[in-house]
């Protein structure tokens, strides 16, 4: 069974710029959840999908965005790039209603 | 964005001593869960607690779930070098996949 895995490892990027990052969800799970842990904090809550739709939101600004696919796997667009988005982006995938299970994440610098 | 308090920041032990962290939130929660995550990885579950009272054993590790639903505790007995690593709470008003809210975390260093 392949757990949750996450792409690119790092990345770096210049204000006002644009990323996505990837997150591929453990085998039959269904719902993903994306989470930003900012140096020295705990995981903060962005958004969750589900079946293709999102499925709650945490307080994020709108150029927060995401997608998730019919195999299930998601992506997190963040769109006009501010210093204080630098942290690590967790995805963590479970079957609805089930336990969640975290990717290694993706540490985003912004320059 | 909502934490929990998470307590103590830091802790460092010498290898054979028992630790003991705590969670406490302003709100009720349904469900708690202890995570830690180590450097490069995401956070690993490590004991989830769904019952007000309820205490919960995983080899070393005991959790318990406040009776008030407000806090939860995790003990770690006999501490050993690969214990290092930063511990979360985490708490849900439901469960399941429904979102998780988390604590500061507790840095734990264990000298041996």
């Amino acid at each position: 069974e392949t757990g949750v895995t996450q792409s690119p490892t790092h990345l770096i990027k210049t204000r006002g710029q644009q990323v996505t990052l990837r997150c591929s969800s453990q085998s039959g799970h269904n719902t993903v959840s994306w989470y930003q842990q900012a140096l020295g904090q705990g995981p903060q809550f962005i958004f969750q999908y589900y079946r293709e739709e999102e499925n709650g939101r945490g307080n994020f600004p709108p150029r927060f965005s995401g997608l998730q696919f019919p195999n299930y796997s998601s992506e997190l667009n963040v769109n006009a790039l501010e210093l204080d988005d630098s942290a690590l982006y967790l995805c963590a995938s479970s079957l609805a209603g089930d336990t969640q299970y975290f990717g290694p994440g993706t540490r985003l610098t912004v320059l | 964005g909502q934490q929990l308090n998470q307590s103590p920041q830091s802790m460092f032990i010498q290898e054979g001593e028992d630790v003991s962290m705590n969670c406490t939130s302003s709100s009720i929660f349904n469900t708690w869960l202890w995570y830690k995550q180590e450097p490069g990885e995401g956070p690993v579950l490590l004991i989830a607690l769904y019952k007000a009272g309820e205490l919960t054993s995983n080899g070393r590790l005991t959790a318990q779930f406040g009776i008030t639903r407000k806090d939860s505790f995790l003990n770690i007995s006999a501490s050993i070098p690969s214990d290092v690593g930063i511990y979360f709470c985490a708490g849900q008003t439901q469960g399941g996949s429904e979102k998780l809210v988390f604590g500061k975390g507790t840095k734990l260093t264990v000298n041996p």
